[in-house]
């Protein structure tokens, strides 16, 4: 069974970055695109990003592009979303989710709130 | 920014049918499949179709979706108050090599 599990909430100052981590179980790493997307309050549903794990190749949405970098440890079968500059305008709930059999967008994580205040 | 465009809401009485439309271009729908995705407050979302029009198993046949061109739209039959929730449809986009989602559809059962 699959399950992607990400790190706990963080609160951050406006300026900092932030990490966060997803790890995963119940299947291959290298062979699933992971994605990473946010929702701020109120918002939809916006992609920030994917990483092939195999290869290590990253790929980001323009609007966040220079602000966030996705890695992975193929060891560890993790990746991580790392955002810059933070301003109270990324407050919001992250979530990492894998592709499977169906759609970019098959299994998620249960999200990591991120709240940017001064 | 490369995006979907959806009807910001829509509604229905219990029992009607409601569609929701998503709208893209020749490097994102035209060219690719379709998705569509329930998104309830805070929980993580759930694929509804893929493929244009196939569900994953558990999906009722109640949610059905199609594609015309660089058009796609997913209806809901048989509506139901647990139907309440925001909608979105994904497609890949071959100019950003990657995913590009819509603006969300929020349905409403009156």
């Amino acid at each position: 069974q699959v399950h992607l599990v990400q790190s706990g909430a963080e609160v951050k100052k406006p300026g900092a970055s932030v990490k966060v981590s997803c790890k995963t179980s119940g299947y291959t790493f290298t062979s699933y695109a992971m994605h990473w997307l946010r929702q701020a309050p109120g918002q939809r549903l916006e992609w920030m990003g994917w990483i092939n794990p195999g290869a290590g190749h990253t790929y980001y949405s323009k609007k966040f592009l220079g602000r966030v970098t996705i890695t992975r440890d193929t060891s560890a079968t993790a990746a991580f979303m790392e955002l810059t500059s933070l301003s109270s305008e990324d407050t919001a709930v992250y979530y990492c989710a894998a592709t499977g059999d169906y759609s970019y967008f098959d299994h998620w994580g249960q999200g990591t709130l991120v709240t940017v205040s001064s | 920014q490369s995006v979907l465009t959806q009807p910001s809401s829509a509604s229905g009485t219990p029992g009607q049918r409601v569609t929701i439309s998503c709208s893209g271009s020749s490097s994102n729908i035209g060219d690719n499949y379709v998705y569509w995705y329930q998104v309830l407050p805070g929980t993580a979302p759930k694929l509804l179709i893929y493929n244009n029009n196939q569900r994953p198993s558990g999906v009722p046949d109640r949610f059905s979706g199609s594609k015309s061109g660089t058009s796609a739209s997913l209806a809901i039959s048989g509506l139901r108050s647990e139907d309440e929730a925001d909608y979105q449809c994904a497609a890949w986009d071959d100019s950003v090599t990657g995913p590009v989602l819509g603006t969300g559809t929020k349905v409403t059962v009156l």
